[in-house]
């Protein structure tokens, strides 16, 4: 059965270095989002992309991060100078249609320090 | 904005027993997702609906409209199915999610 995959599993950084996080999605999904989840709370949403373009995004999601779809299997986001709050687990998803049903990947456990 | 509240946030059961989760949200949606999140954090869609019932196995979900509430129904439970069980609502491009329901269950 087809998955969303993520890389790495666990990240660890310093404070002020550039991540990226890495997601491979369904092959024949249109539609990729970017959620993360810190220790203890509830999913946010932090972006979704369609057609090599930002479709929405959330006030989280402010001028640090970035995503990009660099060839047609991974789906990236980055973290350009990193802050204690950002870590959390990040987790992609990827979805067939406009609101249908998302198939999340395993996550990434990122760690800042 | 569309706020999404779950009912319990923990619960426990013995194996056989008849499980109840319970969501409400604010906003009309198009559609609400049940997902499941294991101790390891994975991410696992169980049933997407927009109106009446769908049933999978042993899960049940429910929904009614008009009072924007939704139901999880496990029958039989059993200890694999000790995880935390989380409602979201789509929303444009989005999903909203609750915070989740951690349920146990005992052999």
């Amino acid at each position: 059965e087809p998955e969303v995959t993520q890389t790495p599993s666990h990240q660890v950084t310093q404070m002020g270095q550039e991540v990226i996080l890495r997601c491979v999605p369904i092959s024949n999904h249109l539609y990729f989002y970017w959620y993360r989840q810190i220790l203890g709370q509830k999913v946010e949403f932090l972006v979704s992309f369609y057609n090599n373009e930002i479709s929405e995004k959330s006030e989280i999601f402010d001028d640090q991060f970035s995503v990009e779809r660099p060839d047609g299997s991974n789906f990236t986001l980055k973290i350009r100078s990193t802050k204690l709050e950002d870590s959390a687990m990040y987790f992609c998803a990827s979805s067939e249609v406009r609101g249908g049903e998302q198939y999340f990947g395993p996550g990434t456990r990122l760690t800042v320090t | 904005k569309n706020e999404v509240e779950q009912s319990p946030q923990n619960l426990t059961a013995q194996e056989g027993e008849f499980i109840t989760i319970n969501c409400s949200y604010s906003v009309g949606i198009s559609a609400l997702h049940w997902l499941q999140q294991h101790p390891g954090g994975g991410i696992v869609s169980l049933f997407m609906l927009s109106s009446g019932k769908k049933k999978h196995g042993r899960l049940i979900a429910t929904i009614n409209i008009q009072e924007k509430h939704s139901s999880l129904h496990i029958t039989a439970s059993h200890p694999r199915d000790s995880a935390v069980y989380i409602c979201a609502v789509g929303d444009t491009d989005k999903l909203i999610f609750g915070t989740g329901t951690r349920l146990q269950v005992f052999p």
